[in-house]
């Protein structure tokens, strides 16, 4: 079936350092694929999404893009503050059904330092 | 009402008691999805409603889970004769529900302990 797989985390980097946390997919057809955030004590909220091939989703400062010659959405960030301090979740939509259903990875947790 | 409200926050039980964990979608969602994270694992689905009804129940891990929705709104999801492998943290999301590409919104979840 259908999967995510993210890098394991945690991840821990200096204020204003370059962010990466890979996320690769295994899907049948094309889904939709998604980055969510958690923040301490918080729920889950989008962060930004991409619905095909070679768009690239974007927000706060965030970017992703859908690669669909090698099944990934890594998600980037320039320079990160301490506030991204957040466990981070790709995800993709599931096709089957047109329920809105959503498939994620384990998450990747990221602590940034000041 | 301004966000998914989940209830309670955090559940204490004993093993083998029953209990029942609560979700209030946002107001008009149809769409509304129950997910288990448990520690160091990512969030695992368990169930679908469109409305009052249920077409995707294939994530509930055995028959002591069920659900149910009323009035297309609020959900009950209860797990029946806990076991200690239970303790999670259930998360209720819902939306709009058209399609495949819509944006869910989470609640902050329930803490289940099973001691």
């Amino acid at each position: 079936g259908d999967s995510v797989t993210q890098m394991e985390g945690p991840v821990t980097l200096s204020e204003e350092a370059f962010l990466t946390i890979n996320c690769t997919y295994t899907a049948t057809g094309y889904p939709s694929l998604f980055w969510y955030v958690q923040y301490p004590g918080e729920g889950l909220q989008l962060l930004l999404k991409a619905t095909k091939a070679d768009d690239k989703g974007s927000n706060k400062g965030f970017e992703a893009t859908y690669r669909k010659e090698t099944t990934s959405f890594h998600l980037e960030k320039g320079s990160v503050q301490v506030s991204d301090s957040a466990v981070y979740f790709c995800a993709l939509s599931d096709m089957a059904g047109n329920t809105g259903k959503l498939i994620f990875g384990q998450g990747t947790t990221l602590q940034v330092k000041p | 009402g301004a966000g998914v409200s989940q209830s309670p926050s955090n559940k204490v039980t004993e093993k083998g008691k029953d209990v029942e964990l609560r979700c209030d979608p946002i107001s008009g969602h149809t769409a509304l999805y129950w997910y288990r994270q448990s520690l160091g694992q990512g969030l695992e689905f368990l169930i679908y409603f469109q409305g009052n009804s249920a077409p995707d129940k294939s994530g509930l891990p055995s028959d002591r889970f069920s659900a149910e929705r009323t009035g297309g709104s609020v959900s009950t999801l209860t797990i029946q004769r806990t076991q200690q492998e239970d303790s999670a943290v259930y998360l209720c999301a819902s939306s709009l529900g058209q399609g495949t590409n819509e944006k869910l919104f989470f609640g902050s979840g329930t803490q289940l302990s099973v001691l």
